[in-house]
């Protein structure tokens, strides 16, 4: 079974700040992969970045980087310079063999 | 640019209607999953294939849904009855499973609201 937890139901930040939402895991599959999506107002489900588990750098994507530390299982999401239109929910899931499971997502607000 | 598409975007229905959503994934793609997203539930995993084979719906409700894939551009998602609870998003994804990659995207969502 796999099973994604994210304790912060909400984060404020102000523009220009970094940020990072916490993301845990836990999972049996010994192969797996951990993504983020930002999900803002529109609804839409945008993929931002991605970390294989056998991946031994943290990904980076622009803005994004993913702080990954599988020993702890933790796949925090690290956003530099934080700009308004990142406000928006972002979701940690996780994707094994046999299916991706998201967790229940923060909510980030920046502030000007 | 490639992107999943769904149709219909939006879909308002009364209550005992049959509901069909279309999903065509990304070409090249070989799995599919549908998501339902609520407030209260969250993103719920409802359907996943693979190579067009169905490997997991145990989060459908069997009574009344359905999902195939009728070939790899298409994949459905079919309530019938509707009833008022189903009311949410409807997401498709579709990604590019050799091992795990990161290639997993998502469609824009179909909004079905069972009055």
């Amino acid at each position: 079974a796999q099973k994604i937890t994210q304790t912060q139901p909400g984060m404020f930040v102000q523009e220009k700040e970094a940020v990072t939402l916490d993301c845990t895991y836990d999972t049996s599959d010994q192969s797996y992969g951990l993504f983020w999506y930002k999900q803002p107002s529109s609804g839409e489900m945008i993929f931002l970045i991605y970390q294989g588990s056998y991946d031994e750098q943290n990904a980076t994507e622009g803005r994004y980087s993913l702080n990954f530390q599988k020993a702890r299982k933790s796949a925090n999401l690290v956003i530099s310079a934080s700009q308004l239109g990142d406000s928006a929910m972002y979701f940690c899931a996780i994707h094994g063999f046999q299916k991706l499971v998201f967790g229940t997502g923060t909510r980030l607000l920046v502030s000007p | 640019d490639a992107r999943v598409t769904q149709t219909p975007r939006h879909k308002v229905t009364e209550m005992g209607q049959e509901v069909t959503m279309r999903c065509q994934p990304i070409l090249g793609h070989n799995t599919v999953f549908w998501y339902r997203q609520t407030m209260m539930q969250g993103l719920e995993l409802l359907a996943y294939f693979r190579n067009r084979a169905p490997l997991d719906d145990s989060g459908m409700p069997k009574d009344r849904f359905s999902a195939e894939m009728p070939d790899a551009t298409l994949a459905t998602l079919k309530i019938q009855p509707s009833e008022p609870r189903d009311s949410a998003v409807y997401f498709c994804a579709s990604g590019l499973t050799t091992g795990i990659t990161g290639e997993l995207f998502f469609g824009e969502g179909s909004r079905l609201t069972v009055l």
